[in-house]
């Protein structure tokens, strides 16, 4: 059973340019979140997807943004880079219904230079 | 944004010792979660807790939902080098798909 898988691993870009990280969930979970991780802190929300739509949204600003394809992966895209977007991008999957909660991937690492 | 507060910040401990750990909030949560992040990779849940007063244990690792529900404990008995990592509190407030707020994170270190 395969756990969440993200894509790519590591990633370098420079200000003002785009990125698209992806995500998949882990089998049998249907609602993927994403959290972004800087270096020596916790991971903070940046959204939600659940049927194909954002359920929920972070303080994060409109230069990010995602999408949940109907095989329930999703993509987080980010415009406009910033220094500041460096950090390590974590995707989490869920069941929509149930108990059980999030489950983490190992991350898309992102350097902005 | 957002983050719990949990203590220590740190932990420098030799091995075979007995690790405490806690996570408060200002807020009520209806979840804690303990998760545990190794260097490259992403957070490893350890223990899910749903309800006030919850003990639960995974092994050597031992978690408590505080009774008020703004804390959470994680212990671990009788450390062993492998238990080396950043340990995280999260906390959801509504339902399980609910957003994770995290805390500072626990770095714990185990000498031989």
């Amino acid at each position: 059973d395969a756990g969440v898988t993200q894509s790519p691993t590591h990633l370098i870009k420079t200000r003002g340019q785009q990125v698209t990280l992806r995500c998949s969930p882990k089998s049998g979970h249907d609602t993927v979140s994403w959290y972004q991780q800087a270096l020596g802190q916790g991971p903070q929300f940046i959204f939600q997807y659940y049927e194909e739509e954002e359920r929920q949204r972070g303080n994060f600003p409109d230069r990010f943004s995602g999408h949940q394809f109907p095989n329930y992966s999703s993509e987080l895209n980010v415009n406009a880079l910033l220094l500041g977007d460096s950090a390590l991008y974590l995707c989490a999957s869920s069941p929509g219904q149930g108990s059980q909660t999030q489950y983490f991937g190992p991350g898309t690492r992102l350097l902005v230079l | 944004g957002q983050q719990l507060n949990q203590s220590p910040q740190s932990m420098f401990i030799q091995e075979g010792e007995d690790v405490s750990m806690n996570c408060t909030s200002s807020s009520i949560f209806n979840t804690w979660l303990w998760y545990k992040q190794e260097p490259g990779e992403g957070p490893v849940l350890l223990i899910a807790l749903y309800k006030a007063g919850e003990l639960t244990s995974n092994g050597r690792l031992t978690a408590q939902f505080g009774i008020t529900r703004k804390d959470s404990f994680l212990n671990i008995s009788a450390s062993i080098p492998s238990d080396v990592g950043i340990y995280f509190c999260a906390g959801q407030r509504l339902y399980n798909t609910d957003k994770l707020i995290f805390g500072t994170g626990t770095r714990l270190q185990v000498f031989p």
